[in-house]
């Protein structure tokens, strides 16, 4: 069983429209919570980090964590063309020489 | 900014040959860390290195070794290449007080 697993997707949404992405992972071990986006031919860069249970919010972007579930949440409010991208999950325990586990990635393309 | 560096964006090797895969930080970062990304698969940690001449494997190390001789450099080597290590490779390295990781563009190797 991997210890994060995401939606698969693809998604494919208009523009404007409200984004959920999710993962849900199975060690509680886990105190660190990172969403990384990827665009096409690109390395992964961080979008966002959080590292308690509750929302954080970042413009157009909330990233939601549920430690009791142990589910995990992007939301992208006003989709816009521009973030079409491969969105990754990242999970990490505490003083594990900074070693993520990451899910499989979901692509998401915003139409116009 | 924080600038990783691939070395190579695209090669082609052919089975049987040694690759070497170059990787630069310029931001004094201890950790670094070599993925592959294979579609359905995620990303899958390598293996890393938490100092000079320090390495751990990761999850999928057989097949590839690495060389750190050097601070800012993370080389990862295929001693002799397979096709099934067709791929690509992302390098990473930690920000310490943030837990970010700084991705290279990656380096897409296909061994005919």
């Amino acid at each position: 069983q991997k210890e994060v697993e995401q939606d698969p997707g693809p998604l494919s949404v208009p523009e404007g429209a409200i984004v959920s992405l999710n993962c849900t992972y199975s060690n509680s071990a886990f105190q660190y919570f990172m969403w990384y986006r990827q665009y096409s031919r690109k390395g992964p860069e961080l979008l966002m980090y959080t590292y308690s249970s509750g929302n954080k919010e970042d413009g157009r972007f909330t990233a939601q964590v549920d430690k009791s579930s142990k589910y995990i949440s992007l939301f992208i409010r006003d989709s816009q063309p521009s973030d079409s991208a491969t969105y990754l999950c990242a999970i990490r325990k505490r003083g594990n020489a900074g070693k993520s586990t990451f899910g499989d990635g979901t692509t998401l393309t915003v139409k116009p | 900014d924080v600038k990783v560096t691939q070395s190579s964006r695209y090669l082609v090797k052919r089975t049987g040959e040694k690759v070497f895969l170059e990787c630069v930080q310029d931001m004094d970062h201890e950790n670094m860390f070599w993925y592959r990304q294979d579609p359905g698969l995620g990303l899958r940690l390598i293996y890393f290195s938490y100092d000079v001449k320090m390495k751990e494997k990761g999850d999928i190390p057989e097949g590839y070794s690495v060389s750190r001789e050097k601070k800012e450099r993370f080389s990862l080597i295929l001693e002799s290449a397979s096709t099934n290590q067709t791929s690509m490779y992302l390098c990473a390295s930690l920000e310490g007080g943030t837990g970010e990781l700084f991705f290279g563009e990656g380096s897409r190797l296909t061994v005919l």
